[in-house]
């Protein structure tokens, strides 16, 4: 996947621990966004974030916090993780004004919580 | 929100076969974003779509872009092993930071 690094790509937690989900692009795209996957359901958009210091909510927020404090990164912040939150995490960025080949995903980072 | 329906679900196909799925919206999409996910990996951009009734191809995939703007339809001719995985359709709603994706549609080839 062009430029967009996710970490970890493995992680198991437990129930009410907290964690953050790195993601990473080096190609000074503008719009940055997080993805969740769940069995069945598709990608479903968790929040998303057009520049720097702007951020907003997506679909399926709720349990979720991000920042954008530069334009490389979009962490996302687990403050108190539920079992709910099991899933696999998505990545993705794109130009501003950019057309559908515009957008490239992570790799994913697979998240259990027990 | 937007949805995205897309069938069939699953399907299970000999080597060779070809295979169609399609999406449908109950609103208008300007784009249509068809993707493959092989297991433990992000989706990859398979074609993208534009304008209505666009039909595009890229290799032994062929994607329509419906005239109503509501739908679109993916083909896979002459099926291989490495087709396997999940396929994605997804529109941006509003915007390329905000996609509307399918369910997916789990695809099966015997060799």
């Amino acid at each position: 996947n062009a430029g967009v690094t996710q970490t970890p790509k493995f992680q198991v937690l437990k129930t009410g621990q907290s964690m953050t989900l790195q993601c990473a692009q080096d190609m000074n795209h503008e719009y940055m966004s997080w993805y969740r996957q769940d069995p069945g359901m598709g990608l479903r958009l968790i929040h998303y974030s057009v520049g720097a210091g702007i951020t907003d909510q997506g679909e399926v927020p709720n349990g979720y916090n991000v920042s954008r404090s530069t334009t490389e990164d979009f962490p996302l912040r687990l403050l108190s993780a539920a079992p709910s939150q099991t899933s696999v995490y998505f990545c993705a960025s794109s130009y501003r004004g950019g057309a559908g080949n515009t957008i490239y995903f992570g790799e994913g980072s697979w998240l259990t919580v027990v | 929100g937007q949805q995205l329906n897309q069938s069939p679900q699953s399907m299970f196909i000999q080597e060779g076969e070809d295979v169609s799925m399609n999406c449908t919206s109950s609103s208008i999409f300007n784009t249509w974003l068809w993707y493959k996910q092989d297991p433990g990996e992000g989706p990859v951009l398979l074609i993208a779509l534009y304008k209505a009734g666009e039909l595009t191809s890229n290799g032994r995939l062929t994607a329509q872009f419906g005239i109503t703007r509501k739908d679109s339809f993916l083909n896979i001719s002459a099926s291989i092993p490495s087709d396997v995985g999940i396929y994605f359709c997804a529109g941006p709603s509003g915007s390329n930071y905000k996609l509307t994706f399918g369910k997916g549609t789990l695809l099966t080839v015997n060799p």
